[in-house]
């Protein structure tokens, strides 16, 4: 089955410092990519939506200048976390739709990353 | 997207049927039912979906009423492994790239 991989897993970084996380989509082409935020307990939060060539759509209350998304590829999408604080510690998971049918699309989920700054 | 409502928990017994209810009332007629589950930092895990019909992959069976008002996700035996959250999703269309809307979820503890 389709696979999205994301890196790093896992980061622990001082408050300030920028963070960047890699969501790739691995054997299929991915135009569109959406960002998830988790809080411990709390189910995923949209963040934002990733598209390869243009500007990303970030959702209500998330500041595109702090979470800077770029999707310069059809198989990768970045998220760097800037001058991260440690209200920004939580799990960010990436997702990436492949069509699976003539009418029919289903989203594939990365792993991943738990970001902890300190 | 429709709203789904899904109790918070349930408890089952390893090698039991799980059966895990979701109601969507205000569903409209071409929403599909999708279900994902999200083992413990880990990132979400497709499991099926469905419109009308019954569904039944190797991983589990999705039952929706008549009116589909309400669906239940059925686990025939479940394993420890599949203690997780799931997730009832309602999108407009399965052919749209579109988000997916996690509400809570139902964490399913499957006892030993």
């Amino acid at each position: 089955g389709a696979v999205v991989s994301q890196h790093p897993s896992r980061v622990i970084c001082k408050s300030g410092t920028s963070v960047k996380i890699e969501c790739r989509s691995l054997d299929f082409q991915a135009t569109t990519m959406f960002w998830y935020r988790q809080f411990p307990k709390k189910s995923l939060m949209l963040m934002a939506t990733s598209n390869e060539g243009s500007k990303a759509t970030y959702e209500q209350g998330v500041e595109k200048d702090k979470f800077l998304i770029n999707h310069a590829s059809l198989t990768l999408s970045t998220l760097t976390v800037t001058s991260a604080h440690p209200e920004d510690s939580s799990f960010y998971i990436c997702s990436a739709p492949r069509q699976t049918g003539a009418a029919d699309n289903e989203q594939f989920f990365g792993p991943g990353t738990r970001l902890t700054v300190l | 997207d429709a709203k789904t409502t899904q109790p918070p928990s349930m408890d089952c017994a390893e090698g039991r049927a799980a059966n895990l209810p979701c109601n969507h009332s205000t569903i409209s007629g071409n929403e599909y039912v999708y279900w994902y589950r999200q083992i413990h930092s880990q990132g979400p895990q497709y499991i099926i979906h469905g419109l009308k019909n019954n569904e039944t992959n190797e991983m589990a069976s999705l039952i929706i009423t008549e009116d589909r008002k309400s669906s239940t996700l059925i686990l025939p035996h479940a394993t420890l492994r599949d203690t997780a959250v799931y997730y009832c999703i309602v999108r407009f269309s399965s052919g749209s790239a579109r988000q997916l809307t996690f509400g809570s979820g139902t964490q399913l503890t499957v006892l030993p």
